[in-house]
């Protein structure tokens, strides 16, 4: 078993839909980091938390430490959402575990 | 604002050949990374310079060696290329340890024939 679990691998949705993506992890971490991977590939880190709630934008990040769990959700979705969205989770040292991402289609 | 810059974006070798993947931040980042990204899987850490002097092997360093050459600049090298080492490579950078956002530079997608 992955100790850091992304569901669902595959999200398509119609523009404006809210979006959920979950991560869960089997570890103890410092702290949760969700980046976006776009189309072409590069990787940007969108929020890092190590507890309760974080908001950019239309991008809401939310952690239960106690649950083991993190989502990230996406407000009145767009077309330029469309990418890989990845959950990495960091313990006490330099290392990151990392999901195997999230590919989310939000459709015109 | 150039943040992590990979050098080069695109290389094909031949199995034995050997080459060096360059990485350069301009973020005074103490901490420095590189991964390989396979299709269908997470980023895995092949090596990570915590600071300046310091390396260290991380999930898959086997076939790599690496150089922090100095607090900027981080290189990957192949000493003798393997068709698994095909892959898309990524710097990453961050200010210190693993509770620091990393940067990533645009990747460098290899082939190995």
């Amino acid at each position: 078993k992955n100790e850091v679990e992304q569901s669902p691998q595959n999200l398509t949705a119609q523009e404006g839909e809210f979006i959920t993506i979950n991560c869960s992890y089997s570890v103890g971490i410092s702290a949760l980091h969700w980046l976006q991977q776009h189309p072409g590939g590069g990787i940007v880190s969108l929020f890092m938390l190590s507890s309760g709630k974080k908001k950019h934008g239309r991008l809401i990040a939310t952690i239960n430490i106690q649950e083991k769990h993190s989502s990230l959700h996406i407000t009145a979705s767009h077309p330029r959402d469309s990418a890989v969205y990845i959950c990495a989770v960091s313990r006490s040292n330099y290392q990151l575990i990392w999901g195997a991402g999230t590919k989310l289609i939000i459709k015109p | 604002n150039a943040g992590v810059t990979q050098t080069p974006k695109f290389q094909v070798l031949k199995t034995g050949q050997s080459m060096t993947l360059q990485c350069a931040q301009d973020m005074n980042h103490n901490s420095m990374y590189w991964y390989r990204q396979d299709p269908g899987m997470g980023l895995r850490l092949i090596y990570y310079s915590a600071s300046e002097g310091t390396t260290d092997k991380g999930e898959v360093p086997n076939g790599y060696n690496v150089s922090r050459l100095n607090k900027r600049e981080f290189s990957l090298r192949l000493e003798s290329a393997a068709p698994s080492q095909t892959s898309v490579y990524f710097c990453a950078s961050s200010e210190e340890s693993g509770d620091q956002p990393q940067h990533f530079g645009d990747g460098t997608r290899l082939s190995i024939l």
